[in-house]
């Protein structure tokens, strides 16, 4: 059974780093093809993807975003984890953030989410 | 590549069908899913390859169209099926992108 589990912490303040962690299992990140991606949703909004990482540790972020500059995302190779960093945090940023398991050689779409974990960004 | 939805949101009656429609800014070929979120809900995959099932999603949904439009139907609506409903593309990406949904009301 694929699961997947987003921590991190649920309050930050303005300016300070945002680092998030999933942790997986039923699948390997060494497998050809498996990726994970974080996607997140604002209070009200629609669903926003940010970064993906896949089995060669290659790194993908949305560009389009102004907050591509502050992302960063990495896996963990001695644990089934990706851990998803974001600078300087903004209230906007405030959101339940989302990783999901992306299988590129079968279905490409996010097949299974973790429950997601909400981050609030206030003083 | 932009992903417009329409209607915003659909009121249906339970045991009737509901039509959500997807449009991209560019051709995707069939590189388009949908996604369902019920109300404090995680999102949930039900349709992959633009008219594909995932696993155990119910015969009552089904996907159709491909390049630039795209639609998800609904029969018999159920209770737990008021929800949001969102289209992704992964034809071009990064980034993937997603629709601002269409709500699913009683």
């Amino acid at each position: 059974q694929v699961t997947l589990r987003e921590s991190g912490p649920a309050l930050v303040r303005p300016t300070q780093t945002l680092t998030l962690t999933c942790d997986f299992s039923g699948f390997s990140l060494n497998t050809r093809g498996m990726c994970v991606s974080w996607i997140r949703q604002a209070p009200g909004k629609a669903l926003e993807w940010l970064a993906l990482i896949d089995w060669d540790d290659a790194k993908y972020y949305n560009t389009f975003l102004k907050t591509m500059t502050r992302l960063t995302i990495s896996k963990d190779f001695s644990k089934d984890q990706v851990v998803l960093s974001m600078t300087n945090m903004e209230p906007e940023d405030t959101a339940t953030y989302f990783c999901t398991r992306v299988d590129m050689a079968n279905i490409f779409a996010s097949d299974v989410w973790g429950q997601g974990t909400l981050v609030t960004v206030s003083s | 590549i932009v992903l417009t939805q329409s209607p915003v949101s659909l009121s249906v009656s339970p045991g009737e069908r509901a039509t959500l429609s997807c449009r991209a800014s560019h051709a995707v070929g069939s590189n388009l899913a949908w996604f369902q979120q019920r109300p404090g809900q995680t999102p949930r995959l039900l349709i992959y390859g633009a008219s594909t099932r995932a696993t155990g999603i119910s015969a009552r949904f089904s996907g159709s169209g491909s390049e630039t439009e795209f639609s998800l139907t609904i029969t018999s609506l159920q209770s737990d099926d008021f929800a949001i409903y969102y289209c992704q593309q992964y034809m071009t990406w990064p980034p993937f992108t997603f629709g601002p949904g269409t709500k699913v009301e009683i």
